[in-house]
C-alpha cells in the first residue's frame, strides 16, 4: 500500500498570500497518478488536480500542481476567502487507492 | 452533469450489516467505475472499493472480508454492504465516479452519515 504523508497539518495564512502544500509518497510513482481535492465543512471533496498537474474543469488558475516521483506540491498562488478549506492528495498508481491525511488551510 | 445521491439508514447496530445505495442521475453508468469512500468524523478519507458497470469489483484489502459492492445498471444504481460493523465503521459514506480502473474521482455524492450504535 502506498502511504501519502501531507505537510504541514495546518497552514495559517492571510487572504492574498501564497499557499504551498506538500504530499510525499512512500513509493515512487512512474506515472504521476496523483490527484488533489478540496473539502469544505459539510461538503464532499471536490477534484482540483489530476495527473499531478492538470487542473480539473472549472478550477481557477491560481491552483497549480507539480512534482514527480515521491514528492508532489499543490500551490495556491493568491488565497481567496473561499480557498480556506482542507486539502487532500490521493494516489491512483497502485491499489488500494489511498489519500493523505489532509492539510487544513486556515485564516491567520 | 452527472449527479450521485447516497441513501440508506443513518443508524446501524453493532454486528449488523450496513447497506447503502447510490443513485446515478443525468449520466450513463456504462464505461465508468463506481466507488465507495468513507470519512470518519473529523478524520480523513478512506477508499472502500469500486465496481465496474460489468460487475468487476476491487476492494481495499483491509475491508475485503466484510464488503460487497453490487451494481444495477438498469436502474442506474450501485450499492454497498458492509457486514459485522463496529463503532469504527461510523463515518460519512460517499459514492463517487472514476473514469477508469486506475483513476481519480471526478464526481461525488454529497455523502451520508452512518452511525454504528446500539
Amino acid at each position: 500500500e502506498i502511504v501519502l504523508t501531507q505537510s504541514p497539518g495546518t497552514l495559517s495564512l492571510s487572504p492574498g498570500e501564497r499557499a504551498t502544500l506538500s504530499c510525499r509518497a512512500s513509493q515512487t510513482f512512474n506515472n504521476n497518478f496523483l490527484a488533489w481535492y478540496q473539502q469544505k465543512p459539510g461538503q464532499a471533496p471536490r477534484l482540483l488536480i489530476s495527473g499531478a498537474s492538470s487542473r480539473a474543469t472549472g478550477i481557477p488558475d491560481r491552483f497549480s500542481g507539480s512534482g514527480s516521483g515521491t514528492d508532489f506540491t499543490l500551490t495556491i498562488s493568491r488565497l481567496e476567502p473561499e480557498d480556506f478549506a482542507v486539502y487532500y492528495c490521493q494516489q491512483y498508481a497502485g491499489s488500494p487507492w489511498t489519500f493523505g491525511q489532509g492539510t487544513k488551510v486556515e485564516i491567520k | 452533469q452527472v449527479q450521485l445521491q447516497e441513501s440508506g439508514p443513518g443508524l446501524v447496530k453493532p454486528s449488523e450489516t450496513l447497506s447503502l445505495m447510490c443513485t446515478v442521475s443525468d449520466g450513463s453508468m456504462n464505461s465508468y467505475y463506481w466507488n465507495w469512500i468513507r470519512q470518519p468524523p473529523g478524520k480523513g478519507l478512506e477508499w472502500i472499493g469500486y465496481i465496474y458497470y460489468t460487475g468487476t469489483t476491487n476492494y481495499d484489502p483491509s475491508l475485503q472480508s466484510r464488503v460487497t459492492i453490487s451494481v444495477d445498471t438498469s436502474n442506474n444504481q450501485f450499492s454497498l454492504k458492509l457486514s459485522s460493523v463496529t463503532a469504527a465503521d461510523t463515518a460519512v459514506y460517499y459514492c463517487a465516479r472514476a473514469i477508469s480502473h486506475r483513476s481519480y474521482f471526478d464526481y461525488w455524492g454529497r455523502g451520508t452519515l452512518v452511525s454504528v450504535s446500539s
